[in-house]
Order: structure tokens, then C-alpha cells, then sequence
């Protein structure tokens, strides 16, 4: 199965700086790869997705950029605010037929004022 | 709309006790999901089903079942709960079974086994 890694240490980031977290994956290369959001007591919800022939894909104060070659992904937060502070996933299928879903641990992401 | 909606909140069972945690999803979504969570561990699949009558087995199946007799609801079962089962669970549902497309989670259920 997949492996994803994640930096478990959390990032603090003074609000106005663009935040920058990562995900990295060994094993094989996914068809395309996810983003969460998770606030305390909540389910994750969705952000983005990116496809591997898309090297960069932007969501209002959020990009990420998909790197096949150094089997990684950068999901960045410009302009953060105290509200962007929660908890960001990263999430990638499986190999053979994506029925499965791998999630990275997260990084806790906290946006001092 | 309401979306994934789980039930209990919270729960606590003691050891050897069974109980069904509740998912339903009003979105028409052929794909549904149940993940555990605990620290340092992230999520974890337990079991999925790409449709009614259709489930398999995830990444830690062992002390769970699950059935799919419709399309909205997918119960997931504690046949006799442990306190290894202690844990945030979640059930997601999407439109797709490859997950391209966007998936929606359910606020959760807190489990403490004694």
C-alpha cells in the first residue's frame, strides 16, 4: 500500500506569510492526490485535487503543485489567517483500482495573529 | 441537504459488548467508506463498499462487519468491542469509487471501550 509521510510537527506561521506544507509518498505514483482540511472534533473535508499531469492547481489563497518525479506534493496557504489554523491531510489512492485511500497523518497548521 | 450524518456522537461500551455505529448519506453517492482515527496514526480504512450489496475489507477489517443493503446507509458492527477499538471513527461517502471526485465525511463517532 502506500506510505505517505508528513510533517508531524506542527507549523506555526504568522498570519499575512504563506504557509507551506508537504506531503511526500514512496511506492508507486498515483493518478492524482487530495488535500483535507480538519478542524478539532470534526470530519476532514475536502479542498482540492490535483492530477498527475497537472503540475499546479490554485483555489483562491490555495495552491498545490504535484512533483511525479520527486514523488511529492506542496500545498501552500498565502495570506493566512488565524481561521486557516486546523489540521491538512494529504490523501492518495492505492495502487490498482483506487477503491482504497491511503491518508497522510497531517500537519497541524497554527496561524498566529 | 444533510450529507454523511453518523450516529452516536459518543459512546462508551464496555469490553465485550457489541453496538452498531450508524452512517447515512442523502447524496445519491455510490461509494462509502469507514475510517478509524487515532493519534499518531491518522485514518485508517476499515471497510468500503463501491455500491448496495457490494462491501470488502480495508486496512484493519479485523473486529468489524459491514453490510450495504441500500444505497443511502452503510451500519458498521462491533461484534464484541476491545479496548484496542477505542477511537474516533468516520464513515465518507463520494459520487465515484476512485475518489476523483470530491468525498464528504461525517462528523464522527467517539468510541471509548472500558
Amino acid at each position: 500500500s502506500q506510505k505517505i509521510e508528513q510533517n508531524s510537527e506542527a507549523l506555526n506561521i504568522q498570519e499575512g506569510k504563506t504557509a507551506t506544507l508537504t506531503c511526500n509518498y514512496t511506492n508507486y505514483s498515483p493518478a492524482y492526490l487530495q488535500w483535507y482540511r480538519q478542524d478539532p472534533g470534526r470530519g476532514p473535508v475536502f479542498l482540492l485535487l490535483i492530477r498527475e499531469n497537472e503540475k499546479e492547481k490554485r483555489k483562491e489563497r490555495l495552491k498545490v503543485t504535484f512533483d511525479t518525479t520527486l514523488k511529492q506534493s506542496l500545498f501552500h496557504i498565502t495570506a493566512s489567517q488565524p481561521a486557516d489554523s486546523a489540521t491538512y491531510l494529504c490523501a492518495l489512492p492505492n495502487s490498482g483500482g483506487y477503491q482504497k485511500v491511503t491518508f497522510g497523518t497531517g500537519t497541524k497548521l497554527q496561524v498566529i495573529p | 441537504n444533510a450529507g454523511v450524518t453518523q450516529t452516536p456522537k459518543f459512546q462508551v461500551l464496555k469490553t465485550g459488548q457489541s453496538m452498531t455505529l450508524q452512517c447515512a448519506q442523502d447524496m445519491n453517492h455510490e461509494y462509502m467508506s469507514w475510517y478509524r482515527q487515532d493519534p499518531g496514526m491518522g485514518l485508517r480504512l476499515i471497510h468500503y463498499s463501491v455500491g448496495a450489496g457490494i462491501t470488502d475489507q480495508g486496512e484493519v477489517p479485523n473486529g468489524y462487519n459491514v453490510s450495504r443493503s441500500t444505497t443511502e446507509d452503510f451500519p458498521l458492527r462491533l461484534l464484541s468491542a476491545a479496548p484496542s477499538q477505542t477511537s474516533v471513527y468516520f464513515c465518507a461517502s463520494s459520487y465515484a469509487a476512485g475518489w476523483e471526485t470530491e468525498a464528504f465525511f461525517g462528523q464522527g463517532t467517539r468510541l471509548t471501550v472500558v
